[in-house]
Parts: C-alpha cells; sequence; structure tokens
C-alpha cells in the first residue's frame, strides 16, 4: 500500500537554529498539506499546495516558517529561527484532489524538539 | 471559541463496553465529517466518514445532526485495541482544509 513518506521522524534541535523536513506523497497525488500538531490538541494546517502551487497559507508564520513544492511531487518544509514554541509534531499529508470525497492519507510525521 | 469542540476526556471503559463521543461544530456551511483515529505518538489514520443518514461500520456508528451542528460517534462491544485517541474532523470547503478538533482519549481496560 502506498504511503505518505517523511524524514526525519525525530529532530531535537536548538532555539535560533534552522531545520527543515521533507515529505514525499502518495504518487499521482496532486495536493499536500503540512499540519503541525502540538501535544494534546488536534492537527492544524499550516499550508496546503496544489501541484507547486500555495493555496492555502493562511495559518503559516510567514516570519520564520516557509514551504516549497517546486516539482509538484515532494515537499519542505523550514523554519528559521526556531523558538521552543515551535516543538511539536509535523505532519504532511497529501490527497488525489482537494475536494470531496478525496481522503487526505498522513505520513509518519516528524517529531521536532527545540530546546 | 473553536470551530470543531470536543471532550478530551478521558474516557475510561472496562472491555465489551459501550462509549459514545460527541463533536459540535461552528461553521454551518461545513461540507464533509470524518472521525479519525490517532494511536500514541503515531499518524491520524480515517476511521470513518459521517453522513447525514447515520453510518454504520462493524462496532462504529457515527451520526451528524446537520442542524444542530453535532456528529457523534459510538463504539460497541469496546476491545483493549480501541484505546486510542478519537479526532473529529470537518471539512469546510471544496479547497480540502481540515480542521480537527482536540481529540477524545479512550482506554479500554481488561
Amino acid at each position: 500500500e502506498a504511503e505518505v513518506a517523511q524524514s526525519p521522524r525525530y529532530k531535537i534541535t536548538e532555539k535560533s537554529q534552522a531545520v527543515a523536513f521533507w515529505c514525499d506523497p502518495i504518487s499521482g497525488h496532486a495536493t499536500l498539506y503540512w499540519y503541525r500538531q502540538i501535544l494534546g490538541q488536534g492537527p492544524e494546517l499550516l499550508v496546503q499546495f496544489q501541484d507547486e502551487s500555495v493555496v492555502d497559507d493562511s495559518q503559516l508564520p510567514k516570519d520564520r516558517f516557509s514551504a516549497e513544492r517546486l516539482k509538484g511531487v515532494d515537499s519542505t518544509l523550514k523554519i528559521q529561527p526556531a523558538e521552543l514554541g515551535d516543538s511539536a509534531m509535523y505532519l504532511c499529508a497529501s490527497s488525489l484532489s482537494p475536494g470531496p470525497p478525496e481522503t487526505q492519507y498522513f505520513g509518519p510525521g516528524t517529531r521536532l524538539l527545540v530546546l | 471559541r473553536k470551530e470543531v469542540e470536543q471532550d478530551p476526556g478521558p474516557f475510561n471503559v472496562p472491555e465489551g463496553a459501550t462509549v459514545a463521543f460527541n463533536c459540535t461544530y461552528s461553521n454551518s456551511a461545513s461540507q464533509s465529517f470524518f472521525w479519525y483515529r490517532q494511536d500514541c505518538r503515531k499518524e491520524p489514520k480515517l476511521l470513518m466518514s459521517v453522513y447525514s443518514s447515520g453510518n454504520e461500520d462493524g462496532r462504529f456508528t457515527a451520526q451528524l445532526n446537520r442542524a444542530s451542528q453535532y456528529i457523534s460517534l459510538l463504539i460497541r462491544d469496546s476491545k483493549l485495541s480501541d484505546s486510542a485517541t478519537y479526532l473529529c474532523v470537518v471539512r469546510s470547503s471544496n479547497t480540502g482544509k481540515l480542521i480537527f478538533g482536540q481529540g477524545t482519549t479512550l482506554q479500554v481496560k481488561p
């Protein structure tokens, strides 16, 4: 069964450092999402791509976060500089298209700890 | 007010019990509704979609009340393996953005 791949699975960094996360969606999935999940809360959408274009980045803290999907396939999410409050699970998801009834499939996530 | 609200629990129940989770959403324009399951330190996985007519999948029954903006999940004959966090999820528009509740934690005990 095809899966969404993410790396690294775990990342420990010090505040003010730069970190980057990678996501490879299920083959053929045009829509890619990055979510952040703080412990004890549900995931919150950071950015949504349709192919290589950003559809929604309204909740992305653009002063420190950036995301790209240059060729419309895999994607990178970057944080620079990292802050203590960025400690969370970063989840990537993909779907064939954005609208219903398409299901979003999640990757295993990258767990970030900022010290 | 959060767009999707759930009682975080935890719900501690014995094996074989029936347990129900509730969820309310604030956006009346919401189009699609789901329950996701998330095991500890794992990613969320779709448990079931929720339809206005109600739907059942084995021991799981989901219901939607659009007038009250209320979603429910009923689990019958609870198993130890049902222990997880159950996330109520709403899709509000054709952009596909999912709005998650904070999740309800279920612990099924022997």
